[in-house]
């Protein structure tokens, strides 16, 4: 079946502008994480949601970004007045449930460009 | 808060040599992840590791847990150039509603 996509693939946007990324987990997936990759770097935890419950916001930077999942599937994350520091790669992953033995479904992920 | 740590971050090797990279994490954990991601690629999950002890093989790659020594280890045999690629271990933040902490991943450059 499909996998999780993302869009948009690419977003370029200039300094002070809203974006919103999108996230389409794997269908049936409860679990659906945000991370934000560096180039060179590992993932950086954002957020996670259980079915529509944000259940760890701890890693969303400041509170230009929010994330929201309303109806437990699709997801966005929105972050408000960019700033050239939020550039970086966008990464959603979804498993069928949180820890345990499920594994994490990486999407292509969104690269900002923030100018 | 949980810390993890690969090593080395960079290798570069022959093929057909062995060799194994490192994860330590800082807090207690029993569940750990190993990823590939070759360049401009998402995340492929390779293992999930679950308990003290916990072994797992796919091809020339094996990982190993050893929650005691918050310890994992992914060994590659007898390498080949298909295996060059960034390895990224992850850990399961238990005391965290099971955020999810990478390390900054191993970028392995095998040559032919």
């Amino acid at each position: 079946g499909a996998g999780v996509s993302q869009s948009p693939r690419y977003k370029v946007t200039k300094r002070g502008q809203d974006v919103a990324l999108r996230c389409d987990p794997i269908s049936g997936h409860v679990s659906l994480y945000w991370y934000r990759q560096a180039l060179g770097q590992g993932p950086e935890f954002l957020t996670y949601f259980n079915y529509e419950a944000q259940q760890d916001k701890s890693g969303l930077p400041n509170d230009r970004f929010s994330a929201e999942r309303p109806e437990g599937s699709i997801s966005t994350l929105t972050i408000q007045r960019t700033e050239q520091r939020d550039s970086a790669m966008y990464r959603c992953a979804s498993s069928l449930a949180a820890g345990l033995v499920y594994e994490q479904y990486f999407g292509p992920g969104t690269r900002l460009t923030v100018t | 808060e949980l810390k993890v740590e690969q090593n080395p971050l960079f290798l570069s090797m022959q093929e057909g040599k062995n060799y194994t990279i490192y994860c330590n994490y800082s807090t207690t954990s029993d569940r750990l992840y190993w990823y590939r991601q070759d360049p401009g690629k998402s995340l492929e999950s390779l293992f999930v590791l679950l308990s003290n002890g916990a072994v797992k093989q796919e091809g020339r790659l094996m990982a190993s847990l050893d929650t005691k020594a918050r310890l994992s280890t992914l060994h590659i045999t007898a390498a080949v150039h298909d295996l060059s690629a960034t390895y990224f271990c992850a850990v399961d933040h238990m005391n965290r509603d099971d955020k999810i902490i990478f390390g900054k991943g191993t970028r392995l450059h095998i040559l032919p």
